[in-house]
């Protein structure tokens, strides 16, 4: 069974001030790809990053960055110097290769704030 | 423009009716789902259609039921609808080849059962 923890409820941050999303996965699967997804306050889903987990580069795009360290089964994702527009729910995900169940953790709210 | 629609955005109604959400995706996936995110924003899987064939059942309540009439279109049909059915439902599609392409959500559709 492939399970996702993201163990922070919620964060608040100052607006540039950085901050850090955990996430740990559980799957017995070799061959995996990993998500992240934010949920804005209007609702909807949009995807930020794809990861297979032969690739263990961190990956950056602009004021976002992933960690992706398979020895401890963590996918971390750090946004730096946070804008309000941050302000958003993020969920982590877990999809086996040749799976099509997209598992997600619970999600962590970040509020940024002026 | 839209890349995967649902309609209706809001959906009001009480305990018992019968109630149909339209999903459309004009990506040229083969692949189709219904998540279902509750009050504390949970999102879980509960059906998957590959190729208008349905691959992913998850223990939901027969009361629901999925139609798929061609590849593009995804379907949910709610009978006898419930208070506890009340939350907000994203359809998603993604093309299933060499690895899990991410999932592209609709703007989703909330339920409120009274």
């Amino acid at each position: 069974a492939q399970k996702v923890t993201q163990a922070q409820t919620e964060i608040s941050v100052v607006e540039k001030e950085d901050v850090t999303l955990d996430c740990v996965y559980e799957t017995r699967d070799t061959t995996y790809y990993l998500f992240w997804y934010k949920q804005p306050p209007s609702g909807e889903l949009v995807f930020l990053i794809r990861r297979n987990s032969f690739d263990e580069q961190n990956e950056i795009s602009g004021r976002y960055s992933w960690n992706f360290q398979k020895s401890t089964s963590s996918f971390n994702f750090t946004i730096t110097a946070s804008q309000v527009v941050d302000s958003a729910v993020y969920f982590c995900a877990l999809i086996k290769a040749a799976g099509n169940k997209l598992t997600f953790g619970g999600g962590t709210r970040v509020l940024v704030k002026p | 423009d839209t890349a995967v629609s649902q309609t209706p955005k809001y959906l009001v109604t009480q305990m018992g009716n019968d109630k149909s959400i339209k999903c459309e995706q004009n990506l040229g996936h083969d692949t189709m789902y219904w998540y279902k995110q509750d009050s504390k924003k949970f999102l879980k899987i509960m059906f998957s259609y590959n190729n208008k064939e349905l691959i992913i059942n998850e223990t939901v309540p027969n009361r629901f039921s999925p139609k798929s009439p061609d590849k593009a279109h995804l379907n949910l049909h709610i009978n006898s609808l419930e208070l506890g059915d009340s939350a907000v439902y994203f359809c998603a599609s993604s093309q299933f080849g060499t690895g899990p392409s991410p999932l592209h959500f609709g703007n989703g559709t909330r339920l409120t059962v009274t």
